[in-house]
């Protein structure tokens, strides 16, 4: 069984507040790891694709950071606002080819007070 | 660019009777996999379809099935159901096998009852 990991689990932020979570994952045979984000009624959304250790993506107020060697990758949110209330999930795939499988984690819920 | 379509939106079904969900694609892609989402659980991996063949499959009981027609369109019966079975069952799409960004429909909403 592949553990990928997320912490926390939930979290509720004041609005304008700067929060973080973070995905594990096992550090070997890793290809790539992606972030989505969920919002209720929706279906999930990409937010980063990320292949290469030490790779930092941005989007908005929205970066995270990616270390395969230790297995973890961080997404950042800045000044959070009331439309950042998802359950942001990260996804590790491993393997190439007709081997490829993709594990998700059980997703941090984000709800952001106004 | 149409998105991935899953159709019933909400069905609702009898303890002991079968159900087939249906998923299409976006067009090109030809990976299709299926998710079952419960409360409280994370996103639980049922089976992936690639080309017509199923390549990888979750832990579920053999009354989950699928299949994949040669236009990428999915299908997954769930036969025998039970309360537990009741979920959001998701479908995903991507482009191949290079890491691609995955794209889900909006799924279907299963209650037995």
């Amino acid at each position: 069984i592949l553990n990928v990991e997320q912490s926390p689990q939930s979290l509720h932020v004041q609005e304008g507040d700067s929060t973080n979570f973070t995905c594990s994952f096992p550090s070997s045979n890793f290809y790539a790891l992606h972030w989505y984000r969920w919002e209720t009624a929706k279906s999930p959304e990409a937010l980063f694709v990320m292949t290469l250790n030490g790779d930092e993506k941005k989007k908005g107020r929205i970066s995270a950071t990616l270390n395969t060697k230790e297995g973890y990758s961080y997404l950042y949110i800045k000044g959070s606002q009331p439309e950042d209330s998802a359950t942001y999930l990260c996804a590790f795939i491993r393997g190439a080819g007709g081997y490829q499988k993709v594990t998700f984690g059980t997703g941090t819920k984000l709800q952001v007070i106004p | 660019k149409a998105g991935v379509t899953q159709t019933p939106r909400y069905l609702i079904k009898t303890r002991g009777q079968q159900v087939t969900l249906s998923c299409s694609p976006i067009s090109g892609h030809r990976s299709v996999s299926w998710y079952q989402q419960t409360p409280g659980q994370g996103l639980q991996f049922l089976f992936e379809y690639f080309s017509e063949t199923q390549r990888n499959k979750g832990n579920f009981p053999g009354r989950f099935s699928g299949r994949q027609f040669s236009n990428s369109r999915s299908e997954m019966n769930v036969s025998t159901l039970e309360l537990g079975d009741s979920a959001l069952y998701l479908c995903a799409s991507r482009l191949g096998d290079s890491g691609n960004t995955i794209y889900f429909g909006e799924g279907s909403w299963l209650t037995v009852v």
